[in-house]
């Protein structure tokens, strides 16, 4: 059973371009949606993370929409940059202490 | 302030033997997770660790054991390996198991087993 689904596998984009990645969840139990960024060689490290109180959240360039009816939440990249140029994992969880359950990933790849 | 730090940084073995990975959590962090990552796919939760005892277990076998320390630094053993546990190794530690305690991952272990 997958529980996790995250789409597409992977997106080429223009320096300044947007980036949308999409992640579909199963587990109603879920209360807790991050967003990994993971560069080769290097272990996740997280990027945003948003709960179900709220439909939006904006840190920077980077912004989480969440969908609870759906059970769908998206990552957008703002004005993307080569540096942002890594594989992007979802990975919802109880909490976020608890269990992450991580999505295929997407692999972004900005060209300058 | 350190991270979270995992040793060794690769690993080569092949079938049959066993392997120990170690992780050492950010400070202030109590609780460790383990989790596998095959090539190409996301990380995959093998269990998590407070307190000294195994909290939760994903679907991994009993052939992956764990332990914790009163350090909560941390281990994983893997017996009678197989091939398709190559994978890259990952750690990461929290602050306890609450809704706002983020995890925060090592660099992993790279495991081969030939």
């Amino acid at each position: 059973q997958q529980q996790v689904k995250q789409s597409p596998q992977s997106l080429i984009v223009q320096k300044g371009g947007i980036s949308i990645i999409n992640c579909a969840y199963e587990n109603t139990a879920f209360d807790y949606f991050p967003w990994y960024q993971q560069f080769p060689g290097k272990g996740p490290a997280l990027l945003i993370a948003i709960r179900p109180d709220v439909s939006e959240k904006k840190e920077g360039r980077f912004t989480i929409s969440f969908n609870k009816s759906a059970k769908q939440f998206s990552l957008h990249i703002m004005d993307s940059q080569p540096g942002d140029s890594a594989t992007y994992f979802c990975a919802p969880s109880k909490a976020a202490g608890n269990k992450l359950t991580f999505g295929g990933g997407t692999r972004v790849l900005v060209k300058p | 302030d350190a991270g979270v730090t995992q040793s060794p940084t690769h690993l080569i073995k092949t079938r049959g033997q066993q392997v120990t990975l170690r992780c050492s959590p950010k400070s202030g962090h109590d609780t460790v997770s383990w989790y596998q990552q095959a090539l190409g796919q996301g990380p995959q939760f093998i269990f998590q660790y407070y307190e000294e005892e195994e909290r939760q277990r994903g679907n991994f076998p009993d052939r992956f054991s764990g332990h914790q320390f009163p350090n909560y630094s941390s281990e994983l053993n893997v017996n009678a390996l197989l091939l398709g546990d190559s994978a890259l190794y990952l750690c990461a530690s929290s602050a306890g198991l609450g809704i706002y305690n983020e995890q925060f991952f090592g660099p992993g272990t790279r495991l081969t087993v030939l």
